[in-house]
């Protein structure tokens, strides 16, 4: 069983459209979940960053971990088309040790 | 804004030759880590370094690689005889502290022929 799921897509939105990204995990000793966007052959670029569970608001993105479920989620409102992207969901059982993370979701919004 | 900073952007080597991938982690910083990405796949952690020295590593981080603070501002990742499989972006990341972020560079893309 892979640690960490991710729906790869791609997602395609039309711009305005809320976007949710997901992920799943298996291991019950991830604590730290984290958000990066990724663009083509760049590096990733960090979001969001959580502690435990709960919701997590900056702008016009919302992170949201449910631990008891082992589940996150990524909400982006209003979106826009430079936000198309590949979304990479990232945890670790603890700060400072090794990320494990998805496999990526890709995103397009269109005009 | 501060940034990690990776070089070259693009290596192009041949099979069993060593290379060597240089990074500029972000002033202050303490924690420091190496992760790749074969096309299409995951990202996948190497390696963290601490205080001069390894604090975890993967399987995937076997003799062929070490890693190295040379001086005080450069990490690097050392390859000493490529394999065709280790074609991939490499990345370094830092962060400031044990509950810190880790924040990544923009990678360097390693192909072995």
């Amino acid at each position: 069983q892979k640690e960490v799921e991710q729906d790869p897509g791609p997602l395609s939105v039309p711009e305005g459209a809320i976007v949710s990204l997901n992920c799943t995990y298996s291991n019950s000793a991830f604590q730290y979940f984290m958000w990066y966007r990724q663009y083509s052959r760049k590096g990733p670029e960090l979001l969001m960053y959580t502690y435990s569970s709960g919701n997590k608001e900056d702008g016009r993105f919302t992170a949201q971990v449910d631990k008891s479920s082992k589940y996150i989620s990524l909400f982006i409102r209003d979106s826009q088309p430079s936000d198309s992207a590949t979304y990479l969901c990232a945890m670790s059982a603890g700060s400072g040790y090794a990320l494990n993370f998805g496999k990526g979701t890709s995103l397009l919004v269109t005009p | 804004e501060p940034e990690v900073t990776q070089t070259p952007s693009h290596q192009v080597t041949q099979m069993g030759q060593e290379v060597i991938l240089r990074c500029v982690p972000i002033s202050n910083h303490l924690y420091f880590y190496w992760y790749r990405q074969i096309l299409g796949q995951k990202v996948e952690f190497l390696v963290s370094f601490y205080n001069n020295e390894i604090s975890e590593k993967s399987e995937i981080f076997d003799d062929q690689f070490s890693v190295e603070r040379p001086d005080g501002s450069n990490f690097t990742l050392k390859i000493r005889s490529t394999k065709l499989e280790d074609s991939a972006m490499y990345f370094c990341a830092s962060s400031a502290g044990i509950h810190n972020e880790q924040f990544f560079g923009p990678g360097t893309r390693l192909t072995v022929l």
